[in-house]
C-alpha cells in the first residue's frame, strides 16, 4: 500500500512554456502532499506544502506565481512551472501524507528539461 | 529551511562492514526520519524515530536519536553492495544534505 505516481517522468520542453506535474496518491487519500525539487547530487528542497482544497504554503524564495500548486482532491496535486527557463531545470518529487500518519510516502519523481 | 545536516558527506566501505551516518538538526522536533534515494530515483522511507524514543531497530538498521545534542544516527550493519545510496534525514518535511554511501563487494 500507500504508492505515489507521477506523471509524466521525464518531460522537454522549450523555454517559455508550461509543464504541468502530476502527483496522485493511488492507494490512500492524502490529506497533505509536499513538492520538492532536486538539484544533481543535492538534497531535495521543500518547495511548497499543500492541503486539500486550500492554498498551498510556499517556502521562502519559492516563486508562488512560477509554481502553480494545485491540491484538488484527496488524492492528487498538481505542481504547474510556468514560463519555464532552463534554470527550472530540474528532478521534482512529490510525496503524500495520509491524514493520520507521520510518514509521507514519496513518487518517482519528475525529471524536466527546459531547453 | 533544511533542516538536518549529514555527516559523513561521502562513505566508502566493503561488503561486511558496517556503515554509520549522522545526522544533526537545529530546532526541536516531533519525529525524525530516515530515507534512502538510489541515483536519480524516488525516496524509500527507512525509518520514523519520535522524540521520545532514544532508539529504533528494523532489520539491518539502527537507528539513535538524541534531543539533547540535536543529532541522530543511522547504523547500517553488514553492509551489501545493494544498500550503495545516498542516505537522508528529514524532520518535519526538511532534509538534510545526505550521505552519499559506496559499499563495493
Amino acid at each position: 500500500g500507500a504508492v505515489v505516481s507521477q506523471h509524466p517522468s521525464w518531460v522537454i520542453c522549450k523555454s517559455g512554456t508550461s509543464v504541468k506535474i502530476e502527483c496522485r496518491s493511488l492507494d490512500f487519500q492524502a490529506t497533505t502532499m509536499f513538492w520538492y525539487r532536486q538539484f544533481p547530487k543535492q538534497s531535495l528542497m521543500l518547495m511548497a506544502t499543500s492541503n486539500e482544497g486550500s492554498k498551498a504554503t510556499y517556502e521562502q524564495g519559492v516563486e508562488k506565481d512560477k509554481f502553480l500548486i494545485n491540491h484538488a482532491s484527496l488524492t492528487l496535486s498538481t505542481l504547474t512551472v510556468t514560463s519555464a527557463h532552463p534554470e527550472d531545470s530540474s528532478f521534482y518529487i512529490c510525496s503524500a501524507k495520509p491524514g493520520h500518519q507521520e510518514t509521507q510516502y514519496f513518487g518517482p519523481g519528475t525529471r524536466l528539461l527546459v531547453l | 529551511s533544511q533542516q538536518g545536516e549529514e555527516d559523513p558527506q561521502a562513505l566508502s566501505i566493503q561488503e561486511g562492514e558496517n556503515a554509520t551516518m549522522n545526522c544533526s538538526y537545529k530546532t526541536s522536533i516531533n519525529n525524525l526520519q530516515w530515507y534512502r534515494q538510489n541515483s536519480g530515483r524516488g525516496l524509500v522511507h527507512l525509518i520514523l524515530i519520535r522524540s521520545n524514543e532514544r532508539e529504533k531497530h528494523s532489520g539491518r538498521l539502527r537507528v539513535t536519536l538524541d534531543t539533547s545534542k540535536k543529532s541522530s544516527s543511522l547504523l547500517i550493519t553488514a553492509s551489501r553492495a545493494a544498500d550503495t545510496a545516498s542516505y537522508f534525514c528529514a524532520t518535519d518535511y526538511y532534509f538534510g544534505k545526505g550521505t552519499s554511501l559506496l559499499v563495493t563487494p
